[in-house]
């Protein structure tokens, strides 16, 4: 089972700020099989970012993706007052599909 | 527009039996495959069962093979989730999620809550 670490767990920032959140893989994710996903309170999960670096339909260009191998970043380039919410990061490399812990971005 | 609706959650008692359903439009249904996730109460995502898109073959996590049955109707565009022996750690708002084996999931029902308790 490929364990997902997230890190920070807590990111507390104000809008117009950038984000930089951390997806650490126990072991390499194959062919960059990482997705993230947000889930503002009260509301199901929206995919966001998959195959580590490609936008979903309909996501804003301020969302990105990067990283390959056990280490991943999703970044916010400025933060918009919807884009505080909790982020989870999955791995879809493996049989064991896994999500990380979270990262909570809130407002400073 | 795709949309994944679920229903079925309400209050089980431990050693209990539910079964939820979800009903999908908006997309040609049998040709994906389509997944539960649930989220215990304050907690993060885990992946609990797949169907490919004829529902011939199926893949469940190991908290819940053997007590839990995922199929689907694709006439009638619904996919199920079957929960048997239910235990309190079970409870968790369960979504439905399209996407294949070993894929994203990339639209997502709303969720329905199950609460295992006596």
């Amino acid at each position: 089972e490929i364990v997902l670490t997230q890190s920070p767990g807590t990111l507390s920032l104000s809008p117009g700020e950038r984000a930089t959140l951390s997806c650490r893989a126990s072991q390499s994710v194959a062919s960059s099989y990482l997705a993230w996903y947000q889930q503002r309170p009260g509301q199901a999960p929206r995919l966001l970012i998959y195959g580590a670096y490609s936008r979903a339909i309909g996501i804003p260009d301020r969302f990105s993706g990067s990283g390959s191998g056990t280490d991943f970043t999703l970044t916010i380039s400025r933060l918009e007052p919807e884009d505080f919410a909790v982020y989870y990061c999955q791995q879809y490399g493996s049989s064991f599909l896994t999500f990380g812990g979270g990262t909570k971005v809130d407002i400073k | 527009e795709v949309q994944l609706v679920e229903s079925g959650g309400s209050l089980a008692q431990p050693g209990g039996s539910l079964r939820l359903s979800c009903a999908a439009s908006g997309f040609t249904f049998s040709g994906y495959g389509m997944n539960w996730v649930r989220q215990a109460p304050g907690k993060g995502l885990e992946w609990v069962a797949n169907i490919s898109g004829s529902g011939a073959i199926t893949y469940y996590a190991d908290s819940v093979k053997g007590r839990f049955t995922i199929s689907r109707d694709n006439s009638n565009n619904t996919v199920y989730l079957q929960m048997n022996s239910l235990r309190a750690e079970d409870t968790a708002i369960y979504y439905c999620a399209k996407g294949s084996w070993r894929s994203f999931f990339d639209f997502w029902g709303q969720g329905t809550l199950v609460t295992v308790s006596s």
